[in-house]
């Protein structure tokens, strides 16, 4: 079965800045998805990035980028120019080729300091 | 588009009563997801349809739980005999099937109270 784990549970960062969350995760399937959502306080579940297993170009989305290594089985979300409303729980998530579940990791609380 | 709903939003019940949560996913999408999340973690799936039929349970699902999706549009999630340890978070997802894994798009959940 596959896991992923999120080993920061809370980061804070200054309005502006970058900052890194980090995400590891356990497979033994060659072909998969990995994602990135976005929980705001008491709001729902925002897709942030996407990323296909074939790929080697790393996935971008305006101020979003992922450093995914394969290799490592390691998937990071880089928040470029924080900005206050990036205030969220973030969630990891692994998804099959094929498949129908996601696995989330237990998520990141990022607070955007001004 | 008008995104996934979920009604109620809240819900507050005593011990031992029936709930149902309805889900409306987005318009077209053929599968459908529930997921359960409670406080502080991520979102543990519970189980999936590909249009009216219901492909995969996780063993989360007790036998007090039921879900259905009828005619391939709407969902409901019934807990029966409820108790305390059901409070959480039950989420909603729908994705359309596309070539490779669908893209999963939430619903604001449902937060259930167990007294």
């Amino acid at each position: 079965a596959q896991t992923v784990t999120q080993s920061q549970p809370e980061m804070s960062v200054q309005e502006a800045e970058t900052v890194t969350l980090s995400c590891t995760y356990d497979t033994s399937e060659n072909n998969y998805y990995l994602f990135w959502y976005k929980q705001p306080p008491s709001r729902q579940m925002i897709l942030v990035i996407r990323q296909e297993a074939y790929k080697q170009q790393n996935a971008t989305e305006n101020r979003f980028s992922v450093n995914f290594q394969k290799a490592a089985k390691s998937f990071s979300l880089k928040i470029s120019d924080s900005q206050l409303g990036d205030t969220a729980m973030y969630f990891c998530a692994f998804g099959e080729e094929y498949g129908n579940k996601l696995v989330f990791g237990a998520g990141t609380i990022l607070r955007v300091k001004s | 588009d008008t995104g996934v709903s979920q009604n109620p939003r809240h819900k507050i019940t005593k011990r031992g009563q029936n709930v149902t949560f309805r889900c409306d996913p987005i318009s077209e999408h053929n599968r459908l997801y529930w997921y359960r999340q409670t406080l502080g973690q991520g979102p543990e799936f519970l189980t999936y349809f590909q249009n009216e039929a219901q492909l995969e349970k996780s063993r989360l699902l007790s036998d007090r739980f039921s879900a259905e999706r009828p005619k391939g549009s709407f969902s409901t999630l019934e807990i029966q005999r409820t108790e305390q340890g059901d409070s959480a978070m039950y989420l909603c997802a729908s994705s359309i099937t596309g070539a490779h894994t669908d893209t999963q798009y939430f619903g604001p959940g449902t937060r259930l109270t167990v007294l």
